[in-house]
């Protein structure tokens, strides 16, 4: 079992839509919980963190976390062709060692 | 604000031959740095990481190491390149109250033939 699993993709979702990325973890001891942006040939760029149980809005952005489930959801609003890429969630359990997961690949149709 | 610097931004090199990249990060002072590895469709893999000056902890054995001569500086190098070793290498920092935060290279996409 890995890590940290993501569904590879690609979702495809009409322009203005919700996105829906879903994230599962298999160490319970993980603390922090991160969605990652990147662009094809470019490195990663921080969107999201979420610490505890319940949602996070950040304007378009909500993460979502369950522990008690070991998921990590992201949800974008109103998606834009520019949301087009791959979305890499990422657990950490307290020490220098940040798990990420392969990435879910977005594409956003106008 | 703080901005971290990764150089080159691609690099070919052939089998056996030796690799210097190189990251320095801007704007903070005792940052914590990370050297990743991304393989084609795969997650990002932490190699090493160094909490201070000549602090270096690797994660995965291999003919990879690291060195941080100065505070933000951190360096990653091989002797003799193997075709495995092909990939996108990414240099990440975070502070040391940043709740593990990840701030990232642009990222060198290293080719070994």
């Amino acid at each position: 079992q890995k890590e940290v699993e993501q569904n590879s993709g690609p979702l495809s979702v009409p322009e203005g839509a919700i996105a829906s990325l879903n994230c599962t973890y298999s160490d319970r001891v993980s603390q922090s919980f991160f969605w990652y942006r990147q662009y094809s040939g470019k490195s990663p760029e921080l969107i999201m963190s979420i610490y505890s149980n319940g949602d996070k809005e950040d304007g378009r952005f909500t993460a979502q976390l369950n522990k008690a489930s070991q998921y990590v959801s992201l949800l974008i609003r109103d998606s834009q062709p520019s949301d087009s890429a791959t979305y890499l969630c990422a657990v950490n359990r307290g020490g220098f060692k940040t798990i990420f997961g392969a990435g879910t690949r977005l594409f956003v149709k106008a | 604000s703080q901005t971290i610097h990764q150089w080159p931004a691609t690099l070919v090199q052939p089998v056996g031959s030796p690799l210097s990249l190189e990251c320095t990060v801007e704007g903070t002072s005792n940052p914590n740095l990370y050297w990743y590895r991304q393989a084609a469709g795969r997650g990002l893999q932490l190699l090493f990481y160094s909490v201070g000056i000549g602090q270096i902890s690797s994660e995965v054995p291999q003919n990879l190491s690291a060195s941080r001569p100065q505070d933000r500086q951190f360096i990653l190098s091989s002797k003799k390149l193997l075709l495995s070793d092909s990939g996108f290498y990414l240099c990440a920092w975070s502070s040391r109250t940043g709740r593990e935060k990840l701030f990232f290279g642009s990222g060198t996409q290293l080719s070994v033939l």
